[in-house]
């Protein structure tokens, strides 16, 4: 199987631009997925197929691919989007794969 | 309404064995492929394990293959997981999740889960 890696933590000020990356050799290949988590919480889906947004997710959430690097940007951030993000992608084998994720700090 | 009910956990001893059950409900379970995925505490998320929507395939992440068994049963509407030889490292909250759809690889709908204590 193979790694997702993200960096350990984003700080960002309210109205602010936050990006969270995720990479891998693998990901050019397979689509990949992100995720929110506040504490205590489940998991929430907030972008599918690299730039998808679910119904229901603010449009201040996107994603973007470029080459082995998958991004999810959050344009205006809100105190609200404080959280963990966590992105994900599966193998050819059906292996599902998390990155270590991300933690959103709005300053 | 739409919902995954985790169940099952508790303290157990290490090498004990403990079954997870999670009951859905509000979608057609027999349509959708579905998955255990858990996260120690304070860590990240950590994916167990996944099953087709007719267990006609299933997988294992390296961690716990070997030790524990994903299974379902369409008419119960259930999702399970036996834990076998538990270990200190096993020690999470586990969280049924369901798959968006046939051939995707990524879940819309979580449970809130249930925690595993592994200790003496």
């Amino acid at each position: 199987s193979y790694e997702l890696t993200q960096p350990p933590s984003v700080s960002v000020s309210p109205g602010q631009t936050a990006r969270i990356t995720c990479s891998a050799d693998a990901l050019p290949k397979q689509y990949a997925y992100w995720y929110q988590q506040k504490p205590g919480q489940a998991p929430v889906l907030v972008i599918y197929k690299d730039s998808e947004r679910p119904s229901g997710i603010p449009e201040r959430f996107s994603g973007s691919s470029s080459g082995t690097t998958v991004t999810l940007t959050i344009s205006g951030v809100q105190a609200e989007d404080e959280a963990d993000y966590y992105c994900q992608s599966a193998d050819s084998s059906g292996t599902v794969v998390f990155g270590g994720g991300t933690k959103l700090t709005v300053l | 309404e739409v919902q995954l009910v985790e169940s099952g956990g508790g303290l157990v001893q290490p090498g004990r064995s403990l079954r997870l059950s999670c009951a859905a409900s509000g979608f057609t379970f027999d349509d959708y492929a579905m998955h255990w995925v858990r996260q120690a505490p304070g860590k990240g998320l950590e994916w167990v394990s996944g099953i087709s929507w007719n267990s006609g395939s299933t997988g294992y992440a390296d961690s716990v293959k070997g030790r524990f068994t994903i299974s379902r049963d369409n008419a119960k509407n259930s999702l399970y997981l036996q834990m076998n030889s538990l270990r200190a490292e096993d020690t999470a909250l586990y969280y049924c999740a369901k798959v968006a759809g046939d051939g995707y690889w990524y879940f819309d709908l979580w449970g809130r889960g249930t925690l595993v204590t592994v200790s003496s």
